[in-house]
């Protein structure tokens, strides 16, 4: 059962315009969301998080926006440049006893475009 | 420099073989993580570690088994290697409240 969901495997997008990549979630008791960026052949890092008692988080070209109804994330990147070129990972995270879960979506592959 | 460092980036192995994949951290990190990425698969977790000494299993642990002898070393052991291990296999890091989650460089492993 996939607790977060990044339905779109891949995204094209051309240089300078919006990139918007979805991830929806099923457990309610993710308290934290994190974007994760990776390069291939290298691992993956940190980009932008946001809490779950909060709608926006803003980073500069990166936004992360939260619908906890619609248990709904996305993330604009704006403008798009070729070296956002990667695959994105969306993660909830939520306690687990004395530490953390993070459950991983699968990740969306994104090719911005000159 | 907060770093997660993994030792081999690339790595062939024969099957049956046994095979050390070794992860330091110098961030005083109690917790730590052995993933292995694959095209359209995500990032499957392996085995984990809240302390030293101590391990977890994570989704899919058949055919790895890990040492947690130090705080800062965590080690996947692949006991006899098979050709379905072919993978990017990544460590990370945490504090136990989940925050600095920070990942190695990965390990491109081909067992042939």
């Amino acid at each position: 059962d996939q607790q977060v969901k990044q339905n779109s495997p891949s995204l094209s997008v051309q240089e300078g315009r919006i990139s918007i990549l979805n991830c929806d979630y099923t457990n309610s008791m993710f308290d934290y969301f994190l974007w994760y960026k990776k390069y291939p052949a290298e691992g993956p890092t940190f980009l932008i998080s946001i809490s779950s008692i909060k709608d926006k988080n803003e980073d500069g070209r990166f936004t992360v926006f939260l619908n906890k109804s619609a248990k709904h994330l996305s993330l604009h990147i704006v403008p798009s440049q070729p070296g956002d070129s990667a695959v994105y990972f969306c993660a909830g995270t939520m306690h687990a006893g004395n530490n953390r879960k993070l459950i991983w979506g699968l990740g969306t592959s994104l090719a911005v475009n000159p | 420099d907060v770093k997660v460092t993994q030792s081999s980036r690339y790595l062939v192995k024969r099957t049956g073989e046994k095979v050390f994949l070794e992860c330091v951290q110098d961030m005083d990190h109690e917790n730590m993580f052995w993933y292995r990425q694959d095209p359209g698969l995500g990032l499957r977790l392996i085995y984990f570690s809240y302390d030293v000494k101590m391990k977890e299993k994570g989704d899919i642990p058949e055919g790895y088994s890990v040492s947690r002898e130090k705080k800062e070393r965590f080690s996947l052991i692949l006991e006899s290697a098979s050709t379905n291990q072919t993978s990017m296999y990544l460590c990370a890091s945490s504090l136990p409240d989940g925050k600095g989650y920070t990942f190695g460089s990965g390990t491109r492993l081909t067992v042939v």
